[in-house]
């Protein structure tokens, strides 16, 4: 399975567009790219996932790169509840399993 | 339509005593994974799991820990005499397809070992 890697931490304005980016140049083919996140110490969260085509779904956005080597989660309107772990992963078709990094800590502030 | 369920949400084990963590998964739900996160740290796979089925064990320690998922009931996790550094928060998954399907996970159960 791909290595991703994401900045540990990012701050945002409250109702600002928080962009989360996200680098996975090992990629292969099969690869999809999925994004959850963690608020506090709950379980984590699904928000997205993508292969190669750009998503969009209620709570995100998902921007991948032509060469599929990085991505972008765009969250359009940032809330305090939105403040969490943000986790880029990719996951082979063939495992199922889901491995996290550390991923980016996005505090969205007042 | 409840998500997934996990019980107990805290558990304390003094030293060499048994741990059963449990979980349900969502309705139409037949695939079950277990991660878990030792404090200050990121989650960590365990075991991927169908109905009656051990996919992928991976992530399971050798000794002391095991997993099912009969064809009626709950998924267990079961950590036989546990030790201080099994304290830590379990998380249980569950997807409706398995591989490449999104997974949607229960609020953990945070075991203290006393």
């Amino acid at each position: 399975d791909a290595k991703t890697t994401q900045p540990p931490s990012m701050d945002c304005a409250e109702g600002r567009a928080a962009n989360l980016p996200c680098n996975h140049s090992t990629i292969s083919g099969n690869e999809y790219v999925y994004w959850y996140r963690q608020i506090h110490s709950q379980g984590p969260q699904y928000i997205i996932h993508g292969l190669k085509n750009n998503e969009t779904n209620e709570m995100a956005s998902l921007i991948i790169t032509e060469n599929r080597k990085s991505s972008t989660l765009i969250l359009p309107h940032a809330t305090l509840r939105d403040t969490a772990v943000y986790y880029c992963i990719s996951i082979s078709s063939n495992t199922g399993k889901l491995i996290f990094g550390q991923g980016t800590t996005l505090q969205v502030k007042p | 339509n409840a998500g997934v369920m996990q019980n107990p949400r805290h558990l304390v084990r003094r030293r060499g005593q048994e741990a059963r963590l449990r979980c349900s998964p969502m309705k139409g739900h037949s695939h079950v994974y277990w991660y878990r996160q030792l404090p200050e740290e990121g989650l960590k796979f365990m075991v991927y799991l169908q109905k009656e089925n051990i996919i992928d064990e991976s992530g399971m320690p050798k000794e002391r820990f095991s997993a099912e998922f009969p064809k009626e009931g709950p998924s267990i996790l079961r950590i036989q005499q546990v030790v201080r550094g099994d304290s830590a928060a379990y998380f249980c998954a569950s997807s409706s397809k398995g591989q490449n399907y999104e997974q949607y996970f229960g609020p953990g159960t945070r075991l203290t070992v006393t």
